[in-house]
């Protein structure tokens, strides 16, 4: 299975921060790579699929790069509603797996 | 707007079998750019997929839990469900169904996802 280590596991910003998270695969996963922000009690949603492409309808404040094993996501000007959790997922191969979450606080 | 609700007991006793079923609204489950996906969260822990599946009945399962597992799809009612066997105490989870657009490639990320519904086993 690839294992895929998120890190930090939790980070404190404030509104207008950039805020950086990291996903690091036990092997190269090219652009296999998606984020997803979950908030409690809601549906988790998609933000970037293929590493870097954004889904329709989620602000240009989010972004991500990278490709193999280092991935990123980096939120721009990170905005009071952009408090909840983000995990990454590897689309490489079965069994598809997920980094353990970063708790993102906004003040 | 796809929608996805999960629904089932919020209680199973260890070793009986859980069983749920995930509400496809908003569009139609028997399309051929999806599978159709379950996954869970247990307390404290990450994500874990479970399984995908196509309308069709091909699936792929997470080798963990691949000998508990039946997956299945009914066109009829727009819905796809996940029975689990022998359910322990490790099986306690916030259980999600999800869609997975394949639409590229049958290994792919999940784009619609339910809110959840909390499963635990205890007697």
């Amino acid at each position: 299975d690839i294992q895929m280590t998120q890190f930090p596991s939790s980070v404190s910003a404030s509104v207008g921060d950039r805020v950086t998270i990291t996903c690091r695969a036990s092997q190269g996963i090219s652009s296999r790579l998606a984020w997803y922000q979950h908030k409690t009690g809601k549906a988790p949603k998609l933000l970037i699929y293929g590493a870097s492409s954004l889904q329709s309808g989620v602000p240009l404040r989010f972004s991500g790069s990278g490709s193999a094993t280092d991935f990123t996501l980096t939120i721009n000007n990170v905005q009071p509603e952009d408090s909840a959790t983000y995990f990454c997922q590897q689309a490489n191969s079965f069994p598809l797996t997920f980094g353990g979450g970063t708790n993102v606080e906004v003040k | 707007q796809l929608q996805l609700q999960e629904s089932g007991p919020g209680l199973v006793k260890p070793s009986e079998t859980l069983s749920l079923t995930c509400t496809v609204s908003g569009g139609f489950i028997s399309t051929s750019d999806s599978f159709w996906g379950w996954l869970r969260q247990s307390p404290g822990k990450g994500l874990e997929w479970i399984a995908n599946t196509y309308y069709s009945g091909s699936s792929y399962y997470n080798p963990s839990l691949r000998s508990r597992i039946t997956v299945s799809v009914d066109t009829s009612r727009n819905q796809f469900s996940l029975i689990l066997h022998s359910v322990t105490a490790a099986d306690t989870a916030q259980y999600y169904c999800a869609r997975c657009d394949t639409s590229h490639s049958e290994i792919s990320w999940f784009d619609s996802w339910g809110q959840g519904i909390l499963v635990t086993v205890s007697s």
